[in-house]
């Protein structure tokens, strides 16, 4: 079966770091890119960026290049999104999904939820 | 401003058939195929259509999409409680060279 198994809820600071990440199971990780997609309270889904687990080649939403880093290390299947400075407005919802051809999201995980306040 | 343009809200009563519409641009929909998601209250989206007009296993035949041109559409038949959700479109943009969503469209059942 697969599955996208994403750390927990975060609480911090502004100006403080944070990686999240994402575990999958139940197929060949490195076969599929994963995506982060955000959603910011009662709004919308965003399309952050997409990694290849197995060379990480990266592609980023131009809203988001420059504010995120994605990674992964293909020896544990698990993808990372990370903030070197996090800002309130960073407050979300953050989701990873398998992408498949076309695009598609076929998995998701189950969302983490990320909460930056003073 | 979303890339992708929906509806913000759409209604209809048990058994009726809805569509949701999703417009966008040469770049994005014109080209690509366009996807469909399913966001129930607290959880997770979940893929409802994909490649415009097919369905993951599992998904019942009430749901369908279509595509022509730089726009696509959603379609409910035979509307039913548990269908209340926000569905959001989706596809890649070559300009932007990354995905885009619609801003997604909040489906009541009266």
């Amino acid at each position: 079966e697969v599955q996208l198994v994403q750390s927990g809820a975060e609480v911090k600071k502004p100006g403080e770091s944070l990686k999240i990440s994402c575990k999958g199971s139940g197929y060949s990780f490195t076969t599929y890119w994963i995506g982060w997609v955000r959603q910011m309270p009662g709004k919308g889904l965003e399309w952050m960026g997409i990694i290849s687990p197995g060379d990480s080649d990266t592609r980023f939403s131009p809203s988001f290049q420059g504010q995120v880093t994605i990674s992964a290390d293909k020896s544990i299947s698990t993808a990372y999104l990370q903030w070197s400075s996090l800002k309130a407005s960073d407050t979300a919802m953050y989701y990873c999904a398998r992408r498949l051809g076309g695009g598609r999201f076929d998995y998701w995980g189950q969302g983490t939820l990320v909460t930056v306040s003073s | 401003q979303s890339v992708l343009t929906q509806p913000p809200s759409a209604s209809g009563t048990p058994g009726q058939r809805v569509t949701i519409s999703c417009s966008g641009s040469s770049s994005n929909i014109g080209r690509n195929p366009v996807n469909w998601y399913q966001q129930l209250p607290g959880t997770a989206p979940k893929l409802l259509i994909y490649s415009n007009n097919q369905r993951p296993s599992g998904v019942p035949d009430r749901f369908s999409g279509s595509k022509s041109g730089t726009s696509a559409s959603l379609a409910i038949s035979g509307l039913q409680s548990e269908d209340e959700a926000d569905y959001y479109c989706a596809a890649w943009d070559d300009s932007l060279n990354g995905g885009v969503f619609g801003g997604g469209t909040k489906l009541a059942v009266l």
